[in-house]
Parts: structure tokens; sequence; C-alpha cells
């Protein structure tokens, strides 16, 4: 099946640094790729729509200066939380679709951003 | 507005049959997924409705009414491994690709 990989698969910052959360289809071109967040015991809350190649659509209420999404490829986008504060700290979720006709989408493993 | 309902937990036996069902409110609706999440652990598809009826993969089945906005997972012959939670999510047709996921069921089952 479809495999999405995230890197890292956890990190710990200090307030006011940047971290950059990898998302990657392997062995698939994903033509768009999502970014999710997720607190304990809770929902997927969309962050923002990326197509390669093109600016990245962000859900209402979501910083797109503090939350930078770039697609550079087909099998590759980025999210930089830029100047990070305790409460960015989550579970951020990419998740990948081929394209075409099917709904389904294929989640990464998710990486653990704790921010100190 | 949009709005999606699910119960929040599920208890049930091993061998037992649950029936997690989510309504939604959601103008341009174009179908219902289902995805199952184990604690840190990604979500994975489990089946998309986008016309009426039943779908049935193995174990589990999703139905969809479209004129009741209203669907259901069935998870039969339950695991110990079925443990986990399971989020409805609905796509739109203007922006057909996204979801937007419930709240989520934590099925718990016990031996």
């Amino acid at each position: 099946g479809a495999v999405v990989s995230q890197h890292p698969s956890w990190v710990i910052c200090k307030s006011g640094t940047s971290v950059k959360i990898e998302c990657r289809s392997l062995d698939f071109q994903a033509t768009t790729m999502f970014w999710y967040r997720q607190f304990p015991k809770q929902s997927l809350m969309l962050m923002a729509t990326s197509n390669e190649g093109s600016k990245a659509t962000y859900e209402q209420g979501v910083e797109k200066d503090k939350f930078l999404i770039n697609h550079a490829s087909l099998t590759l986008s980025t999210l930089t939380v830029t100047s990070a504060h305790p409460e960015d700290s989550s579970f951020y979720i990419c998740s990948a679709r081929e394209g075409g006709t099917t709904a389904e989408q294929y989640f990464g493993p998710g990486t653990r951003l704790t921010v100190t | 507005g949009q709005s999606l309902e699910q119960p929040s937990e599920v208890t049930a036996v091993e061998g037992a049959i649950v029936q997690i069902n989510c309504t939604y409110q959601t103008s341009g609706f174009y179908g219902l997924s289902w995805y199952q999440q184990h604690d840190g652990g990604a979500p994975t598809f489990l089946s998309y409705n986008a016309l009426d009826g039943l779908e049935e993969t193995g174990r589990f089945s999703s139905f969809l009414s479209r004129s009741d906005s209203y669907g259901y997972l069935l998870l039969q012959e339950l695991q110990m491994k079925d443990s986990a939670s399971y989020f409805c999510a609905v796509s739109r047709s203007d922006s057909w690709g996204k979801l937007q996921f419930g709240a989520g069921t934590q099925v718990v089952v016990t031996p």
C-alpha cells in the first residue's frame, strides 16, 4: 500500500526557534498533501492544503506566516513552525492523496512537537 | 454551518458487533469516510461512501443515507486489536479532496 513518512517523529525545541517537519510519499506521487494538528484525545484539525508547485491554502484561523508550508515536489511537503511557542506543542500529521477519483488519504505517522 | 456528530465512546466484548453512528450537517456534501487511529499512531483509511448503501470490507462495513445525512461504521467479530479511535470524515463537492473530521469514537474492546 501507499506509504507516507514524516521526519522527525518527535522534536523538542525552545521557544522562539523554528522547526521543520518533512512529509514524504514514498511509493506514489502525491498531487495534494494536507497538514493536520491533533491535540491529545481530540480530532484532527486541518491546517492547510498544499498542491505541488503552488501556494498552500490555509484554513481559517491558521496563521500562514507562522506555519510555512512548501510543496516542492510530488513526493515532498514541509511544514515549518516559525518562532515556536509552548502553545504550538501538538501532534502534527500530514496526509497525501494520489489524485484522481479516490477519496483515500494516506497519513504519515505524525510528529510530536514539544516547545519548552 | 458544518457539523459532525459521533458518540464519544463505545465499549463491547470480544466477538461482539459495534455500530458507530455519524450524523452530519454539511453543505455541498460529497462523501463520508471512516478512519481508524490507534493511540499515538497514524489514522488509517477504512472505507468510503459517496452513494447510499452499504460497503463491506471484511469485518468492517460502512453505510450511508444521504437523505438522512447519516452514516455508520459496523465492526463485526470484535477483536482486542480493534480498540482504537474511529473517525468519520466528510468531503465536500467544492473542496473534494479535503476532509472534515468528527470528534472521534473511542472503541474499547474487553475480553
